[in-house]
């Protein structure tokens, strides 16, 4: 299958600080990324949909301002999690899918952040 | 909004006994998808099915998507250790926007 590369796949950080993730599709063109968040023995929920070129769709609950969704590239997204606090600490994790009639989505392997 | 539903939340097995984690979603899907995550691990594409009411098998692994494409089923056969893992189903709503994920079931095979 096609592979993902997120980075960096843990980072520590100080409260108010800023930490970038991100999400390379590394042999095809991502047309859409998707951002999870995943609590210890949860399931992954949904934070944000973005398109190449276009603003990122946001769930109802999650804040615009501090997670920070880039798509600037077919090939790259990016989360920025703004002023971090504790309670940001999750595995935050990436998928992607090509273009139109392909629906299988690939994921990166995660970013495992904690906030001190 | 969309939510699809998964169970059991956890399930432990002596191994060689059988499993099955069942999905509902509160719509029609377009299609549905299963992976698996190992512990520590990233979700793993398994497998898709579009068609309503079909079934496909991965060798122990058997997969069925409802008549009317709400509900899915992933049954495996005689557990093996190396099966433990969570398995989430996860949805397309209409249109492929977006791929919504069930809470997932953990299987913890016992030798």
């Amino acid at each position: 299958g096609a592979v993902v590369s997120q980075h960096p796949s843990r980072v520590i950080c100080k409260s108010g600080t800023s930490v970038k993730i991100e999400c390379r599709s590394l042999d095809f063109q991502a047309t859409t990324m998707f951002w999870y968040r995943q609590f210890p023995k949860q399931s992954l929920m949904l934070m944000a949909t973005s398109n190449e070129g276009s603003k990122a769709t946001y769930e109802q609950g999650v804040e615009k301002d501090k997670f920070l969704i880039n798509h600037a590239s077919l090939t790259l997204s990016t989360l920025t999690v703004t002023s971090a606090h504790p309670e940001d600490s999750s595995f935050y994790i990436c998928s992607a899918r090509g273009g139109s009639g392909n629906t299988e989505a690939f994921f990166g392997q995660g970013t495992r952040l904690t906030v001190v | 909004g969309q939510q699809v539903m998964q169970i059991p939340q956890y399930q432990h097995v002596q191994e060689g006994e059988d499993f099955t984690t069942y999905c509902n979603s509160s719509t029609t899907l377009s299609n549905i998808q299963w992976y698996k995550q190992r512990p520590g691990g990233h979700p793993v594409f398994l497998i898709q099915l579009v068609k309503s009411g079909e079934v496909k098998k991965q060798k122990r692994l058997t997969f069925q998507f409802g008549e009317a494409k709400k509900n899915s089923s992933l049954h495996i056969t005689a557990t093996q250790t190396t099966d433990v893992g969570t398995y989430f189903c996860a949805g397309w709503n209409s249109g492929y926007s977006t791929l919504t994920f069930g809470k997932g079931t953990m299987l913890l095979v016992s030798p």
